[in-house]
């Protein structure tokens, strides 16, 4: 079982949908992150996250440190908020990055 | 401010060469950061330098090395190539290391795609 485990792994939907992508880990950690990639490559952060909630425009992200969850949201989605989205944990002893598979998300005009 | 670079772009070499990539941080960033981003195995941690140190070391072959410069921008080079080293390398840069000031902020480069042909 991988560590960080992200759930859709891919998700379709129309613009203007509410998207959520979900983040669940079995490790302990001093903060979680969420990161856009765009095809081409360049990981983009969105957010670093040790404990409940940071917005930023249309995006919100969560966590829940008991429950080991994070979520993602995306409100009024747009098709240029088509990428590939991230978890990464940093653990709470070696501060490496443990990457989660990601969540290829595609918005339909 | 710039951003992080990392040079070259693209690059394809055969099996048996090595290679070297570069990676030059954002200006006052201290610790740099690579990762290799294969579509089997997703993205993983190779290592990270702070201050021309190694910090931490990635479960990678000896094959991989790196090393950083006085100047914060460091390399990364890849001996004896093999075709399974044919990924997208990312570099990281952030303030500082996370055990001088705790969850520093990570910016990352558009990296590196390597093909071992």
């Amino acid at each position: 079982k991988n560590e960080v485990e992200q759930s859709p792994q891919n998700l379709t939907a129309q613009e203007g949908e509410f998207i959520t992508i979900n983040c669940s880990y079995s490790v302990g950690i001093s903060a979680l992150h969420w990161l856009q990639q765009h095809p081409g490559g360049g990981i983009v952060s969105l957010f670093m996250l040790s404990s409940g909630k940071k917005k930023h425009g249309r995006l919100i992200a969560t966590i829940n440190i008991q429950e080991k969850h994070s979520s993602l949201h995306i409100t009024a989605s747009h098709p240029r908020d088509s990428a590939v989205y991230i978890c990464a944990v940093k653990g709470d002893s070696n501060y490496q990055l443990i990457w989660g598979a990601g969540t290829k998300l595609i918005i339909k005009p | 401010k710039a951003g992080v670079t990392q040079t070259p772009r693209y690059l394809i070499k055969t099996r048996g060469q090595q290679v070297t990539l570069s990676c030059s941080p954002i200006s006052g960033h201290r610790s740099v950061s690579w990762y290799q981003q294969t579509p089997g195995q997703g993205l993983q941690f190779l290592f990270e330098y702070f201050s021309e140190t190694q910090r931490n070391k990635g479960n990678f072959p000896g094959r991989f090395s790196g090393r950083q410069f006085s100047n914060s921008r460091s390399e990364m080079n890849v001996s004896t190539l093999e075709l399974g080293d044919s990924a997208l390398y990312l570099c990281a840069s952030s303030l500082a290391w996370d055990r001088v000031v705790r969850n520093t902020e990570a910016f990352f480069g558009q990296g590196t795609r390597l093909t071992v042909v």
